[in-house]
């Protein structure tokens, strides 16, 4: 079983929808929770925190379920410009022992117009 | 220009061959690192420096080695490329608060590696 699970998609979504992605985590001892974002061929950049009483950004909403060990990011009226692979990022320990960020395989959102 | 820089931007190479990334930062940061990205599988650390003299494995360093030349410069090295060795490869930085505590890693704009 991978550490941190996404669902690849793609999700492909029509301008203005919600939609969300969930990532479950195995290692019920991660402390720290985090949204990235990559476009095509770029790099990947930190596109927000996960807080334990969840958090919003503008149109974008995160939140935490540490029983279920999964996190949830909610993307409410969708832009063109959102289209990009999001990935799920879970601060744990790994092998060898060091608490070191582990990466989401990613989901890829298309927004449609 | 970029904060995080990378070279070379695309590289192909045979099987056996030696090969060096290079990675360079003006942010000031301490801590680099190095991922490789395969689709499906997500970025993996390969290896991480929190400073000049400090160099520690990640999860998948097997076949790779890493020296920390200055504060700004982490080079990655393969010295018998395989096919497998073909990815995707990212160097990153962070700063004593980010990385495992705000989460922030800057990123460069990545090493495209084919190994035929």
């Amino acid at each position: 079983r991978k550490e941190v699970e996404q669902d690849p998609g793609p999700f492909n979504v029509p301008e203005g929808a919600t939609v969300a992605f969930n990532c479950t985590y195995s290692n019920s001892a991660s402390q720290s929770f985090f949204w990235y974002r990559q476009d095509c061929r770029k790099e990947p950049k930190l596109l927000m925190s996960v807080y334990s009483s969840g958090n919003e950004d503008g149109r974008f909403t995160a939140q935490l379920n540490r029983a279920s060990q999964y996190i949830s990011l909610l993307i409410r009226d969708s832009k063109l410009s959102d289209s990009a692979t999001y990935l799920c990022v879970v601060n744990q320990i790994s092998s060898g022992s060091a608490r070191q960020l582990t990466f989401g395989s990613g989901t890829q959102l298309t927004v449609l117009p | 220009d970029a904060d995080v820089t990378q070279t070379p931007r695309n590289r192909i190479t045979k099987t056996g061959k030696r090969i060096m990334l290079e990675c360079s930062q003006t942010k000031g940061h301490d801590r680099m690192y190095w991922y490789r990205q395969d689709p499906g599988l997500g970025l993996r650390l390969i290896y991480y420096s929190f400073d000049v003299k400090d160099i520690n494995k990640g999860e998948i360093s097997d076949g790779y080695s890493v020296s920390r030349q200055a504060q700004a410069k982490f080079s990655l090295s393969l010295e018998s490329a395989i096919p497998n060795q073909t990815a995707l490869y990212f160097c990153a930085t962070s700063d004593l608060a980010g990385g495992l505590n705000t989460g922030e890693l800057f990123f460069g704009e990545g090493s495209r590696l084919t190994v035929l």
